[in-house]
C-alpha cells in the first residue's frame, strides 16, 4: 500500500503570495490531518477531516489557512497571503478514523520557506 | 490542561547505552499514550504505545514505563545504536474524541 502523498516537498514563495499544498491520504483512510511543525512550537494541528467533513479548522489558523477535501483520496491547505512566519514544515497524516487509539500515518511534509 | 511536556530537548548517548526519554502531562483523561520517531526529511511514525491501564510496554529494544498517579512516563531505548538517531514525540489521547496532543520531542544522537 502507498503511503501518505505529499506534494510539493520544498515551496519557496515570497510574501503575500498563496500557496497550495496537496495531500494524498493513504487509501482506506477516513480522517486526515493537517499539522505545522516549527521547532519552537513543535506539532500544530491546522485541520482535521473525517469522512471528507471538517471537523476542526485549527481555530488560531482560520483567517489565513484553509484546508479542503475534494474527494476522499485527496486534499489541499491552501495559505493566502504568506507571511514569513508561516515558514515551517506542513505534515498531512491520515488514519482508518473513529478510534483514538488509530495511528496516525504521515507524509513526508512540505518545507515551507516564506521570503 | 492539555499540553503534553517532554524532557530533555536532547540527548546525546553513546552506542551501547540505554536512552531514557521522559514525558509528562496534565489531562487525567488521557488513557493512550503513543511514541512517534522521526528521522530528517520524513514525516513521524509510531514506534510504540502504551494504554494507562498498563505500566509497562515492551517491543524489542525499546519499553515504555507509565506511572498514571504522577502522570509521568518514559521511553527507554536500550542498547542504542546510531540508526537511532531521531526525534521522538510523546503523545496523548483520551476519552472524547479524535485528538493526538504531541509533545515538542526529544532529539536523539547516538554517538558511535
Amino acid at each position: 500500500d502507498a503511503g501518505v502523498t505529499q506534494t510539493p516537498r520544498h515551496e519557496v514563495a515570497e510574501k503575500g503570495q498563496t500557496i497550495i499544498l496537496k495531500c494524498e491520504p493513504v487509501s482506506g483512510h477516513n480522517d486526515l490531518f493537517w499539522y505545522r511543525q516549527t521547532k519552537i512550537q513543535g506539532l500544530e494541528l491546522l485541520s482535521y477531516f473525517r469522512s471528507k467533513s471538517l471537523m476542526e479548522d485549527g481555530g488560531a489558523f482560520k483567517d489565513r489557512f484553509k484546508a479542503e477535501m475534494l474527494n476522499s483520496s485527496f486534499s489541499t491547505l491552501k495559505i493566502q497571503p504568506t507571511e514569513p512566519k508561516d515558514s515551517a514544515v506542513y505534515l498531512c497524516a491520515s488514519s482508518t478514523g473513529g478510534a483514538r487509539q488509530d495511528t496516525q500515518y504521515f507524509g513526508p511534509g512540505t518545507r515551507l520557506l516564506v521570503l | 490542561q492539555q499540553q503534553v511536556r517532554q524532557s530533555p530537548q536532547s540527548l546525546t548517548v553513546w552506542e551501547g547505552e540505554t536512552a531514557i526519554l521522559n514525558c509528562s502531562y496534565e489531562n487525567s483523561a488521557f488513557d493512550y499514550f503513543p511514541w512517534y520517531q522521526q528521522f530528517p526529511g520524513e514525516g513521524p511514525a509510531l514506534l510504540i504505545s502504551i494504554l494507562s491501564v498498563s505500566d509497562k510496554k515492551e517491543d524489542g529494544r525499546f519499553t515504555i514505563f507509565f506511572n498514571k498517579r504522577e502522570k509521568k512516563l518514559s521511553l527507554h531505548i536500550a542498547d542504542s545504536q546510531p540508526g537511532d538517531s531521531a526525534t521522538y514525540f510523546c503523545a496523548a489521547s483520551g476519552t472524547g474524541g479524535y485528538k493526538v496532543v504531541f509533545g515538542s520531542g526529544t532529539r536523539l544522537l547516538v554517538s558511535p
